[in-house]
């Protein structure tokens, strides 16, 4: 089966570092991605892992450990627009030819100030 | 602005109404995807088109229909709809649905549905 966990809410202060962790079960793992979503809007997407280790980008870094089905997004010096819900999601072709994306029901952070 | 447009942004209806969903993306992609956001729970796939042919029907009820007349556009047409499909409906769409980092989806605003 398939199954994505990961903490319903977090808070977290301004200026500080906060860790969003993404635990994951699938049988077909092809790539995990993170994506930000503020209230009422689209969710855009942040990072993407393939391969075990931490991708980087500017103040937020995703890290993947394939083995443990373990994924973490970090987010740097927070700042008041950080507060979105942040949606863990997972690739996979489990049972078909098409690459599906199985998602978390998503973190919902609050930055306070 | 993320290139992909939906219409309309909210929408309310009764059970015996019909209505469309309309999507739009500007992006040059070939595969396009509905998705389901329900409160506290996790966005869920309904359909994927790629270059205009459905490729995935997620156990979706009959009364949820989509048409995607080329690779541009994708419309959810529902009808006999219950308030238990009441729901934030997002479109996607992306560059494939093969192996790659290109597969990052691009979403639209959505359209909030509230059936009485």
């Amino acid at each position: 089966g398939q199954n994505i966990d990961q903490p319903t809410e977090m808070t977290a202060t301004e200026g500080a570092i906060v860790q969003i962790n993404c635990t994951y079960q699938t049988s077909g793992f092809n790539g995990l991605f993170w994506y930000q979503q503020h209230a009422g809007e689209a969710p855009t997407f942040l990072s993407y892992n393939v391969l075990d280790g931490l991708e980087e980008k500017g103040r937020f870094s995703s890290f993947l450990s394939r083995s443990k089905g373990y994924s973490y997004l970090l987010l740097k010096e927070l700042q008041m627009k950080d507060s979105a819900s942040y949606l863990c999601a997972v690739r996979d072709h489990e049972g078909g030819a098409t690459n599906k994306l199985i998602f978390g029901t998503g973190t919902l952070l609050a930055v306070q100030p | 602005e993320t290139g992909v447009t939906q219409t309309p942004r909210h929408l309310v209806m009764g059970m015996t109404n019909k209505k469309s969903l309309k999507c739009e993306q500007h992006l040059g992609h070939n595969a396009m995807y509905w998705y389901k956001q329900s409160a506290k729970k996790p966005l869920e796939l309904m359909f994927v088109y790629n270059f205009k042919e459905q490729t995935e029907n997620n156990s979706v009820p009959s009364r949820f229909s989509p048409e995607c007349p080329n690779s541009s556009h994708l419309f959810l047409h529902l009808h006999t709809l219950q308030p238990e499909d009441s729901a934030l409906y997002l479109c996607a769409s992306s560059q494939d649905v093969q192996d790659s980092d290109l597969e990052k989806l691009f979403f639209g605003s959505g359209t909030q549905l509230s059936v009485l």
